[in-house]
């Protein structure tokens, strides 16, 4: 079955340390899409790439970064410079034809610093 | 930039009532729009969306909703709800004139079905 993967389902860290979270897809999707979800606040988007190798920042990037050196993986750090950083994070992907807008989220992690 | 209002953050209903979710957005130019679900703890799953054409949408688990331009409005009905639609709903929109695909949320809207 196609879909997106993203591990693990819940991650705890301490401050001040790094994080990388993973996003996997077979989808065969060009296009990949970070997302924050907050109680309350809908999804704000972080980073996005919609090619190998490129990648363009969301409405709140700073603190994080991310790498796409694969079509099917889009991994975002969570670094040490996000203020806030527990939240749940969703990953998404859509082709580029004519479905671009289209987009399939992966099941999330949530992530907790403390 | 395009905004999207989600006017109710929570929405009770009991069940097999109509219900009605409001989604109204920014801007007047051409727009896509698409509502979607959350369950608990779970990604996203696109309902339905809104691209060009009929103005009357249909979805999955007997949503629709229907596009109203000149009230910049993309309202969410079933008119029959289950226990099961209990969820998070997302109305987002997408500037089809962009070139990115990127989609702008709302806050959301809690629906909570009760026997």
């Amino acid at each position: 079955d196609g879909g997106i993967t993203q591990s693990p389902k819940y991650l705890f860290r301490k401050e001040g340390q790094n994080v990388t979270l993973s996003c996997e897809q077979n989808l065969n999707h060009d296009a990949m899409y970070w997302y924050r979800q907050d109680p309350g606040q809908g999804l704000r988007l972080i980073y996005y790439s919609q090619i190998v190798n490129d990648f363009q920042k969301g409405d709140i990037a700073e603190g994080y970064s991310v790498s796409r050196e694969k079509k099917e993986s889009f991994p975002l750090t969570v670094t040490s410079a996000q203020k806030n950083p527990t939240a749940f994070y969703l990953c998404a992907s859509s082709s580029m034809g004519e479905d671009f807008y289209e987009q399939y989220f992966g099941p999330g992690t949530r992530l907790t610093v403390t | 930039a395009q905004s999207v209002t989600q006017l109710d953050s929570q929405v009770p209903v009991f069940e097999e009532a109509p219900v009605e979710l409001r989604c109204n957005y920014s801007s007047s130019v051409s727009v896509y729009l698409f509502w979607y679900v959350q369950y608990p703890n779970q990604g996203l799953q696109l309902l339905l969306k809104y691209l060009s054409g009929s103005t009357l949408v249909k979805g999955i688990n007997g949503f629709e909703a229907e596009f109203n331009k000149s009230q910049t409005s993309f309202h969410l009905r079933k008119p029959s709800v289950h226990i099961s639609d209990t969820a998070e709903y997302f109305c987002a929109v997408s500037d089809p004139n962009s070139g990115y695909s990127t989609l702008t949320f709302g806050k959301g809207t809690m629906l909570l079905v009760s026997p």
